[in-house]
């Protein structure tokens, strides 16, 4: 089945401890984006990568790191979470870069910075 | 500015009617794609229907239609003949950047939340 897929779905974590948010897709798409989603404000993005080792900042980059060793891979770092980083977290790809390309989203991961 | 503006914070429709989601959005782009997205309580995020800037129809999808007023820029959801699982939060995006160029961005509205009542 095509899918993108994130873990944790739900994490709890304290201030200053570094977390990394998996997420995967088995679809051999080029593009992959993070995406923070808090109330009142709709979904915004945070980084975004075009292939193997090219990834550029969204809007709210400040905070995260992220890698893309493999194309099916994009993991999104917190080296140091701070309680603002609490939010709902999405996973998106989509086959290449034409406007028509739809972006499919993984499942969310919810996370709480205490 | 907004890029995508929806004004609608809440709507409610009784079962089998239908209902139209307001979106406008701002871009100088000519070539735009636009994009509606459903959220139910469960979280994730279901891709709906597409409309791109060069398109001439108005888009469909089953129960789903957009309509597209370019002029106006706006690119309304349309759902007919509403059911109960259609109560959710509906997002509006637009993907935005010169094409050919590598820069992709989704950017969304706030959203609407759908109250579908028996």
């Amino acid at each position: 089945e095509a899918q993108v897929t994130q873990n944790p779905r739900y994490l709890i974590t304290v201030t200053g401890k570094k977390l990394t948010v998996t997420c995967s897709q088995n679809m051999n798409h080029e593009y992959m984006s993070w995406y923070r989603q808090d109330p009142g404000l709709g979904l915004r993005q945070i980084y975004y990568s075009m292939n193997v080792e090219v990834t550029d900042k969204g809007d709210v980059p400040e905070g995260y790191k992220v890698s893309r060793k493999e194309k099916r891979n994009f993991p999104l770092i917190l080296e140091s979470p701070s309680p603002n980083q609490t939010s709902l977290y999405f996973c998106a790809s989509s086959p290449g870069l034409a406007e028509t390309d739809t972006q499919y989203f993984g499942p969310g991961t919810r996370l709480t910075v205490l | 500015a907004q890029k995508i503006t929806q004004t609608q914070p809440g709507m409610f429709v009784q079962e089998k009617e239908a209902v139209t989601l307001d979106c406008t959005y701002d871009t100088s782009d000519q070539s735009y794609g636009l994009f509606w997205y459903k959220q139910p309580s469960s979280g994730e995020m279901i891709f709906l229907i597409y409309q791109g800037s060069y398109d001439e129809q108005n888009a469909t999808e089953g129960r789903y239609s957009l309509n597209f007023q370019k002029a106006r820029k706006s690119a309304n959801l349309v759902i007919s003949a509403s059911q109960l699982g259609d109560s959710a939060m509906y997002f509006c995006a637009m993907r935005e950047g010169p094409r050919n160029t590598g820069f992709q961005k989704l950017v969304f509205g706030t959203g609407t939340r759908l109250l579908v009542s028996p």
